[in-house]
């Protein structure tokens, strides 16, 4: 099946630094990802959709100044928190879909997610 | 608005036995539906999917509904196992390739 990875898996900063997630798909080429949030014991949030050579497109309440992303290649998202504070602290979970997946279901493949703990 | 929400947000069962784990969604547009597994401290890992016009999908082990009249779906797990320990999330497919997830169901099997 398709594989994505994120790097790093965890990473503990400093109030006021900024932090940057990569998302990678390993076996197929991804036009789209996806960044997710989520709390402890609550569900996933998508913060916004990442398209291969364009702008992302944040959805509503996500300030995309704070929250930095590119997507520079058919392989790689970038995510950064800028200008970090504790209540960035979360889990961030990334998606791909593999563009020339035209299967049932419009699958979107999970990273392993990154922890992030601002103090 | 768009909600897919869950009804038992705990589920407990006995090695061996089947699992249903149901989810409610709002929004009857949409096109598609999915299924996740999410074990503690990882992503979620795709288990299944079905589209808006289709109303039941077998895989190995696991069979979702859908019942577009009520607007539910779930997902039964046979011969549940451990290792199926984890929380479930349904996922609805609408516009622009975007998710929308339930709010998730812990599954605890005891051996």
């Amino acid at each position: 099946g398709a594989v994505v990875s994120q790097h790093p898996s965890r990473v503990i900063c400093k109030s006021g630094t900024s932090v940057k997630i990569e998302c990678r798909s390993l076996d197929f080429q991804a036009t789209t990802m996806f960044w997710y949030r989520q709390f402890p014991k609550k569900s996933l949030m998508l913060m916004a959709t990442s398209n291969e050579g364009s702008k992302a497109t944040y959805e509503q309440g996500v300030e995309k100044d704070k929250f930095l992303i590119n997507h520079a290649s058919l392989t790689l998202s970038t995510l950064t928190v800028t200008s970090a504070h504790p209540e960035d602290s979360s889990f961030y979970i990334c998606s791909a879909r593999d563009f020339r997946d035209t299967s049932l279901g419009e699958t979107q493949y999970f990273g392993p997610g990154t922890r992030l703990l601002v103090l | 608005g768009e909600s897919v929400g869950l009804h038992l947000p705990t589920l407990s069962v006995q090695e061996g036995d089947n699992s249903i784990i149901n989810c409610a969604y709002s929004n009857s547009a949409s096109d598609y539906f999915i299924w996740y597994k999410q074990e503690s401290g990882k992503g979620p890992q795709f288990i299944i999917d079905i589209r808006s016009n289709m109303d039941k999908r077998q895989g190995q082990r696991v069979t979702v509904l859908l019942n577009k009249t009520v607007k539910h779906l779930s997902l039964q797990i046979a011969a549940t196992q451990p290792g199926d320990s984890a929380v479930y999330f349904c996922a609805e497919g609408g516009s622009f390739q975007k998710l929308v997830f339930g709010t998730g169901t812990r599954l605890l099997v005891s051996p």
